[in-house]
Parts: C-alpha cells; sequence; structure tokens
C-alpha cells in the first residue's frame, strides 16, 4: 500500500540546535516533495519544495535533502530557535495533470526550547 | 493568508442537518480544495477544483459534495452531518495545478463540530 509518514512523536531540542525530521514514503514516485510548517489553529504555509533530481535545497536555516533511492527526505532547521516550534508536515505530488494532487504527511511537532 | 477565506470559521451543528462552507479567494487561482484535517490522520484531501465547474474526488469524500460556480468561491455540502465529520477543515488555493509545482496555500480553516 501507499504510504507517507512522519515520526509522530514530538521533537523535543535545546535553542541552537539542529533539528532533523524525516519523511518516509512507500510506493510512490513523487516528481518533487514540500514541506510545510503549520502553527495551532493555523492553517500550513509553505516552506520549500524539492524536485525529484535535486539532491539538496536551502533557504536561510532551513535545508531539504530528498534520496529517492531511500524513498526520504530529510528537514533541517539549523540554529533553532524558539520560535521555529511547531508542526512541519512533507507533502509528496501523486499522479500529474488534473487528476495530480498532494499526499500530506500527519506532521512531526517540533518544539525548541529556551 | 494569501487572500483566502473560509466561513463559518466555527460552527456546532446536530447530525442530520446539512452543512455548507465557503471558501473564498481574491488570488484568482485556477485550483481549490478541500482538505480535513484530524489527529492521527493528518490533512486528507476531501475534493478539489481545477476550474469553474470542473470538480473531483480526493481520498475521502464520501459524505460530502462540493461546488464551483465562480473562480473565487468553493463551498463543500454535508448533506446529511454525522459525526465522523467532526473535524478542522481547510480550504487550499494553488495557481498552476498538477502539471507543474503547485505551492498550496491555505485558509485559517473551519473548525466544525457534530453533535
Amino acid at each position: 500500500s501507499q504510504k507517507i509518514e512522519q515520526n509522530s512523536e514530538a521533537l523535543n531540542i535545546q535553542e541552537g540546535k539542529t533539528a532533523t525530521l524525516t519523511c518516509n514514503y512507500t510506493n510512490y514516485s513523487p516528481a518533487y516533495l514540500q514541506w510545510y510548517r503549520q502553527d495551532p489553529g493555523r492553517g500550513p504555509v509553505f516552506l520549500l519544495l524539492i524536485r525529484e533530481n535535486e539532491k539538496e535545497k536551502r533557504k536561510e536555516r532551513l535545508k531539504v535533502t530528498f534520496d529517492t533511492t531511500l524513498k526520504q527526505s530529510l528537514f533541517h532547521i539549523t540554529a533553532s530557535q524558539p520560535a521555529d516550534s511547531a508542526t512541519y508536515l512533507c507533502a509528496l505530488r501523486h499522479g500529474s495533470g488534473n487528476t495530480g494532487k498532494l499526499i500530506f504527511g500527519q506532521g512531526t511537532t517540533l518544539q525548541v526550547k529556551p | 493568508d494569501a487572500g483566502i477565506t473560509q466561513s463559518p470559521r466555527h460552527k456546532v451543528t446536530e447530525t442530520g442537518t446539512p452543512v455548507t462552507l465557503r471558501c473564498h479567494q481574491t488570488e484568482n487561482h485556477r485550483y481549490m480544495y478541500w482538505y480535513r484535517q484530524d489527529p492521527g490522520h493528518g490533512l486528507r484531501l476531501i475534493h478539489y477544483s481545477y476550474g469553474v465547474k470542473d470538480t473531483d474526488k480526493g481520498e475521502v469524500s464520501d459524505g460530502y459534495s462540493v461546488s464551483r460556480s465562480k473562480t473565487e468561491d468553493f463551498l463543500l455540502t454535508l448533506e446529511s452531518a454525522t459525526s465522523s465529520q467532526t473535524s478542522v477543515y481547510f480550504c487550499a488555493i494553488s495557481e498552476s495545478g498538477g502539471t507543474s509545482t503547485d505551492t498550496q496555500y491555505f485558509g485559517p480553516g473551519t473548525r466544525l463540530t457534530v453533535l
């Protein structure tokens, strides 16, 4: 069966450390993968997109990797801050054309402690 | 929240009553989506639209219908609400849809409780 999985347990780290979140998928061949941030009571907000032919993508303190052999994406936040505390969702593209859809993982909650 | 509003923001209703949620966008994006978000399930696609009067089902479409008569409005209707439809509903829009890198922009959500 097709699955996209994120660690359901919250990740607690100390301020200044690097947070690493994992997204694994099974039986999909996504053309790209996206990461979103969601704060309590609000809708998700797009952060980064990485295509299947890209190994790594960076944006400020954020870095995403995409390994199509391992079927895994890693999301890193360097020099983490308490303001980075949120739930992070990965999403992959399934299908193409008008019938293509984004499939979301359940999200991992990150708590950065001062 | 990129020009997307949802109404109502909160609603409590009784089992068996019809409910309509509205999503309104000012971005003139072609694609619109309805998701529900539940603990343990994450975001799941209910229905989506790829143009005026063009809609299709998502993975959890049973018990829901949608309509899109104008680019800016996408309505989600629960014909006869059930307790299993208690959830937070998000509308999203995207410009480019499935053929490209369809970044989705989400509304603020509607919290629906069915008693």
